[in-house]
């Protein structure tokens, strides 16, 4: 079964700590990116890599970094510098160059408790 | 500014009926348009991807248009079903790997 798979659903952090966001695809696709939804916002890009071992940052990188080790996996770490963490976060990826069509993931629901 | 705005931000309709939602955007380059659904807590589903040169596009009960000189979208929705319940996503893409600027949404609830 082809997709994009983000784990886990729902994910809660205190205050200080680092989280990772898992986010995997089995559809072969050079691009993968990172948003974040808040309500009432559309969403908001935060990293992208085109390729393996390249990534790029987004509109709103700071206080987020991302991996890009393997084709299919290219996960999001929160860190303690990110202020405002609580939100949406969404993986999608894309086939080929220019994001001609891009699939999401189901998305991860952090929470800072 | 490059900006996508939807409207309404959220409508209310009983099953059955039709209903049209906006997105106007002020986005250049255009490279393409998408409409997507959102359910709640999932992630979006493409529902059509639209081209300068395209003026509507159909996917089952879905039907977009656009106005490539007016900068204007619509969705139409042709005999509601309850499942149609969701957030639809206006996307205009500039072309290239971080060029995508989505709309906020509109919140849509079909009623019995």
């Amino acid at each position: 079964d082809g997709g994009i798979t983000q784990s886990p659903k729902y994910l809660f952090r205190k205050e200080g700590q680092n989280v990772t966001l898992s986010c995997e695809q089995n559809l072969n696709h050079d691009a993968m990116y990172w948003y974040r939804q808040d309500p009432g916002q559309g969403l908001r890009l935060i990293y992208y890599s085109q390729i393996v071992n390249d990534f790029q940052k987004g509109d709103i990188a700071e206080g987020y970094s991302v991996s890009r080790e393997k084709k299919e996996s290219f996960p999001l770490t929160v860190t303690s510098a990110q202020k405002n963490p609580t939100a949406f976060y969404l993986c999608a990826s894309s086939p080929d160059r220019g994001h001609t069509e891009a699939f999401f993931g189901q998305g991860t629901r952090l929470t800072v408790v | 500014k490059n900006q996508v705005e939807q409207s309404p931000q959220s409508l209310i309709i009983l099953e059955g009926k039709n209903c049209t939602l906006q997105c106007n955007y002020t986005v250049s380059p255009f490279s393409n348009l998408r409409w997507y659904k959102q359910d709640t807590g999932r992630g979006p589903v493409s529902l059509t991807i639209m081209t300068f040169s395209e003026n509507t596009k159909s996917n089952g009960r879905y039907t977009a248009t656009l106005d490539a000189d007016t900068k204007q979208s619509s969705l139409h929705i042709t005999a509601s079903q309850l499942s149609d319940s969701a957030s639809y996503i206006c996307v205009v893409d500039r072309g290239g790997y971080n060029k995508l600027i989505f709309g906020a949404g509109t919140r849509l609830a079909v009623h019995p």
